[in-house]
Order: C-alpha cells, then sequence, then structure tokens
C-alpha cells in the first residue's frame, strides 16, 4: 500500500531554532511536495521536488528551504523558525506520468513555534 | 493561473440527507479535477478524480462529482450522509505537476 511517513505528528520548537521536517515515501514517486494548512487558507505549497536534487519554489517559500538527497526522502528546514510560521505542515509525492496524477499524502505534522 | 473556489466554508446535513459540496474552478486547459477528505489529525485522502471521458465520476465512500464544462464547475454528492462523513472536503485543479487547492469545507453531519 502507498505510504508517505512523516518523522513527527507533532512538534514544538522555539523562535530563532533550525527546524527540520522529514517526509519518506516508499513507493518510488518522483515528485515530492511540502504544503502548509491553515484555517480559512487551505493548502498552501512551499516547495516541490521532481528529482533528487531538484527543488522548485511554490506559492510561500520565504522562510524555508528544502533538501532532497534521496529519492525517498524530502526534508523541509526552517531556518531560524518564527511563531508565523506555527502551522500543519504536509507532505505529498506523486509520479511521473502523461498527465496530472493523484498526491498521496502523509499524516502531517503540526509543529507549534513558542 | 488556474484557480479554485469553494462555496461554503462550512456545510451542515442529517444524518441521511444528500450531501451537496461546492467547487468551480478556472483554468485555460482542459483541467484534471480532484476531490479529496481530511479527517481530524489526518493527511489527506484522494475521494475521487476527473481526467477524461465520463463526466460523472464515482468515488470512495458512495460519493461521486460531475464535471461541468458549461458551468465550470465539479460539485462533490452524497445521497444519503453517515457520521463517519464529518471532515473536511477539499477540491483541487491541476497545473502539470502541482495541484492547486480550494479553502476546504467542513461538513457537519447531525444525528
Amino acid at each position: 500500500d502507498v505510504k508517505v511517513t512523516q518523522s513527527s505528528r507533532y512538534l514544538v520548537k522555539r523562535t530563532g531554532e533550525k527546524v527540520f521536517l522529514e517526509c519518506v515515501q516508499d513507493m518510488d514517486h518522483e515528485n515530492m511536495f511540502w504544503y502548509r494548512q491553515d484555517p480559512g487558507l487551505g493548502l498552501r505549497l512551499i516547495y516541490f521536488s521532481y528529482d533528487v536534487k531538484m527543488k522548485e519554489k511554490g506559492d510561500i517559500p520565504e522562510g524555508y528551504s528544502v533538501s532532497r538527497e534521496k529519492k525517498e526522502r524530502f526534508s523541509l528546514i526552517l531556518e531560524s523558525a518564527s511563531t508565523n510560521q506555527t502551522s500543519m505542515y504536509l507532505c505529498a509525492s506523486s509520479l511521473i506520468r502523461t498527465g496530472p496524477q493523484p498526491q498521496h499524502f502523509g499524516d502531517g505534522t503540526r509543529l507549534s513555534i513558542l | 493561473a488556474q484557480s479554485v473556489t469553494q462555496l461554503g466554508s462550512h456545510v451542515s446535513v442529517s444524518e441521511g440527507a444528500l450531501v451537496l459540496l461546492r467547487c468551480n474552478y478556472s483554468s485555460s486547459v482542459p483541467p484534471y479535477l480532484f476531490w479529496y477528505v481530511q479527517y481530524p489529525n489526518q493527511g489527506l485522502q484522494l475521494l475521487l478524480k476527473y481526467t477524461t471521458g465520463a463526466t460523472l465520476v464515482k468515488g470512495i465512500n458512495g460519493f461521486e462529482a460531475e464535471f461541468k464544462k458549461s458551468e465550470t464547475s465539479f460539485h462533490l454528492t452524497k445521497p444519503s450522509a453517515h457520521m463517519s462523513d464529518a471532515a473536511e472536503y477539499f477540491c483541487a485543479v491541476s497545473e502539470t505537476d502541482k495541484l492547486i487547492f480550494g479553502t476546504g469545507t467542513r461538513l457537519q453531519v447531525f444525528p
């Protein structure tokens, strides 16, 4: 069965800390995505990657970076956490095929920055 | 640019009643459309998708959606709501390999 695993369900960090959110998929998918979800705003794309060591900015990349050293792993990095980055973070993956493919999601990481 | 509008951030129905969740899209190319469901404290799960072909798409858990090009709509329906349908529902349109999501509709089901 399809599986996208996010390393933490809940995380509490302090302002200014460097924060790592990890995501692993076991489906050999080429595409991987990081979103943040906030009430009333839906899902907003932070970064995505279509291959190892490749990354593309999404709609709200400011304050974030990503790393994809292996095909199955996509990490989101908050370089210096701020309180406005308190949110639910969702990772997803999909295949590259002719025509858009559905994305498969992890269970999310609820991050609180104090 | 493509976009999605979900009308109604909250919808309440009685158990056994019809569920109708509205989604309108904007796209300059033939769209691929998706509905996802999110149960509390979980990620998103695919309900159904429209790519090409038949405009009435059946999904999991008794849900279906109809693609209407003339109305640029892709509304989600279920004939009879169940308590377990209470969740948040997201409509999305594809943009190459990326998805553009609506802001979501929270469905409440009352006994």
